[in-house]
């Protein structure tokens, strides 16, 4: 099993322009989450999804950050436009069921100037 | 790779000895608890859960500890080996799916 898989792995992009993280989640699994992790905040919850319906987005920090889950093996976290406080490193994780251990992909280190 | 943060709390212990990483949770109703453990360039990795009806919980040379009183979780690692080197975090579920994670202490292992 491949496990989570993220893309791109690093990205630095300039302040204003749109970005866009991609997951791919685990063959089977149905919840899938977006997390981000700075050094002042932690890992923080984003939204998560059950069945490729958004269930609860509220640790989504602005209007500029939109997630889909088009359907169950994809998902995308969009920034637009960025600013230099989204930098971080920017976590999916999946599971089997909503109740079941996540596993996390490798992250994706998020770099805006 | 990635890394996790740079003023976190850390522990150095002597490879062979045994590492005891603390974490205080906020909610005295959360009612299930994880810890991770994570390596740098790599998303956090499950190690061991616990429930709140129970006080320890035992796996492959890590033991949980909860102590709902003080709420207090700790994660107790036998003959520590370099391979255990990571930040380890601490998360809490109380009553819905979200998780909230502790801040994470790193874990030096000394050869």
């Amino acid at each position: 099993d491949a496990g989570v898989i993220q893309s791109p792995r690093h990205e630095v992009t300039e302040m204003g322009q749109e970005v866009t993280l991609r997951c791919k989640p685990i063959s089977g699994h149905n919840s899938l989450f977006w997390y981000r992790q700075t050094m002042m905040r932690g890992l923080e919850l984003l939204i998560y999804f059950n069945n490729n319906v958004p269930i609860d987005d509220s640790g989504m920090p602005e209007d500029r950050f939109s997630a889909k889950m088009p359907n169950a093996s994809f998902s995308t976290l969009k920034i637009q436009p960025s600013e230099p406080r989204d930098s971080a490193v920017y976590f999916c994780a999946s599971s089997f069921r909503l109740n079941y251990e996540q596993y996390f992909g490798p992250g994706t280190r998020l770099t805006v100037t | 790779g990635e890394s996790v943060g740079l003023h976190l709390p850390t522990l150095s212990v002597q490879e062979g000895d045994n590492s005891i990483i603390n974490c205080a949770y906020s909610n005295s109703a959360s009612d299930y608890f994880i810890w991770y453990k994570q390596e740098s360039g790599k998303g956090p990795q499950f190690i061991i859960d616990i429930r709140s009806n129970m006080d320890k919980r035992q796996g492959q040379r890590v033991t949980v500890l909860l102590n709902k009183t003080v709420k207090h979780l700790s994660l107790q690692i036998a003959a520590t080996q370099p391979g255990d080197s990571a930040v380890y975090f601490c998360a809490e579920k109380a009553g819905t799916y979200k998780y909230i994670f502790g801040t994470g202490t790193r874990l030096k292992v000394l050869a």
